[in-house]
């Protein structure tokens, strides 16, 4: 059990640019989680895969926003037309199906700043 | 819909006195309850869970919590503040239903001095 990993973890891009964010979720975990966090609040839910099929979005997540997990098994998040806005940590969490409520560990993130 | 409210965003505290973390939690059901630590550059590792059982839940490093439902609440303590406790700490509610996004309150920064 090597724990979640995510790459890179961090990044700086201009306004208006592209990026993608990469998570490795703990091997055999099913469940996959994107969150966010901005400065002095806690992580917002943005997006859950279960295996390949992505199966809940947050409503902050906006068109700009792609996440795929392919496989089942890595993610990626793509932010395009990068805003100041988007300045955050992105958090990745894995979890295993257990029949009942789940613990979600958490990856180190991946700190964004849009200049 | 379910929230969460930390009712410290800090807490001072001496090496080696009792910490005291509050957290109020609002759910439309049973809910699991969870405390989570940040520290610096580090990501969220979980300090605790509560899911129904035990309302007196034991974590790692010597902290626990109490579920108390009739106050809605699920306070984190540990008896005696080490300075490794100085972080950020997060109490999170999700339905207690399989599957569900965690909501997290706002955090709660502990500053442990000597």
């Amino acid at each position: 059990d090597t724990g979640v990993s995510q790459d890179p973890r961090h990044k700086i891009t201009k306004r208006g640019q592209n990026v993608t964010f990469r998570c490795d979720p703990i091997s055999e975990h099913n469940r996959l989680y994107w969150y966010r966090q901005t400065l002095g609040q806690g992580p917002e839910f943005l997006t859950y895969f279960q295996n390949e099929a992505q199966l809940e979005k947050s409503r902050l997540l906006s068109d700009r926003f792609s996440a795929e997990r392919p496989k089942g098994s890595f993610s990626t998040l793509e932010i395009q037309r990068t805003e100041q806005g988007d300045s955050a940590m992105y958090l990745c969490a894995s979890s295993r199906d257990r029949g009942f409520t789940d613990t979600q560990y958490f990856g180190p993130g991946t700190r964004l700043t849009v200049l | 819909a379910q929230s969460v409210t930390q009712l410290d965003s800090h807490v001072s505290v001496s090496e080696g006195t009792p910490v005291l973390l509050r957290c109020n939690y609002s759910s439309s059901y049973s809910p699991s309850l969870f405390w989570y630590v940040q520290h610096p550059n580090k990501g969220l590792q979980l300090l605790l869970k509560y899911t129904s059982a035990a309302t007196l839940v034991k974590g790692i490093n010597g902290f626990e919590a109490e579920f108390k439902k009739s106050e809605t609440s699920f306070h984190l303590t540990k008896p005696s503040a080490h300075m490794s406790d100085a972080a950020e700490y997060f109490c999170v509610v999700s339905l207690n239903s399989g599957y569900s996004t965690l909501t997290f309150g706002k955090g709660t920064m502990l500053l442990v001095s000597p």
